[in-house]
């Protein structure tokens, strides 16, 4: 059974204060990994995907990475509007490619 | 391009009653999924259509679950008769075919009480 971990489970940084999320997975046959963003009350919100170890990905303030077991979503100099859970989902094969989130890592960014 | 819509945003019924959500996914978009997502948790797929047809709903609880998606494109997803466990937010999502980018619409807020 496809497995995501991710930590911290709620993080708190000041605005310019840089860190990482951490997604830790276990998947038979990965075919691909996600980042999304969610919003209080919205749904989540497409980021990236990752397919390989050693795949980088950047979107403004965010760059998401990827190892053979795990994932990193670094944030540098974040803003107050950073803040949001942000999930890690993994996709295995099969006949339906299934997507399997983790419990995502809430992101507060205080000015 | 307009998003996937759903509708109601929030619901709020007491248990043993019946409650049918609604969704019209990306134009164009072949697959369409069911998640539930309860407070605190990651989202998790309840059923998957390719077109009209089921792909997965080995998670769907088929005793008080039950969905259709007529004509490939909306699609409802029916809880009867709902339980207080029942309380999460139910998000719908589509995408060009499988595998692709999912997709997510805003969510139907339930509360069972």
């Amino acid at each position: 059974e496809d497995q995501v971990t991710q930590s911290p489970e709620a993080l708190r940084l000041q605005e310019g204060e840089s860190s990482s999320l951490n997604c830790s997975y276990t998947v038979s046959g990965l075919r691909g990994l996600f980042w999304y963003r969610q919003d209080p009350g919205k749904g989540p919100e497409f980021l990236f995907t990752l397919y390989s170890a050693g795949e980088e990905k950047e979107k403004e303030r965010l760059k998401a990475t990827l190892t053979k077991k795990e994932s990193f979503l670094h944030i540098t100099a974040p803003k107050p509007e950073d803040s949001a859970t942000y999930l890690c989902a993994v996709r295995s094969g099969g006949s339906n490619y299934k997507l399997t989130f983790g419990k995502g890592t809430l992101l507060t960014v205080n000015p | 391009e307009a998003g996937v819509a759903q509708s109601p945003r929030y619901k709020i019924i007491e248990k043993r009653q019946s409650v049918a959500f609604w969704c019209n996914p990306i134009s164009g978009h072949a697959t369409l999924y069911w998640y539930q997502q309860i407070l605190g948790q990651g989202p998790k797929l309840l059923i998957q259509f390719q077109n009209n047809g089921v792909v997965d709903d080995s998670q769907l609880p088929k005793d008080r679950f039950s969905a259709e998606r007529l004509k490939g494109v909306d699609s409802t997803l029916k809880i009867q008769p709902a339980k207080l466990e029942d309380s999460a937010v139910y998000l719908c999502a589509s995408s060009r075919e499988v595998p692709d980018t999912q997709y997510f619409g805003p969510g139907t807020r339930l509360t069972v009480l």
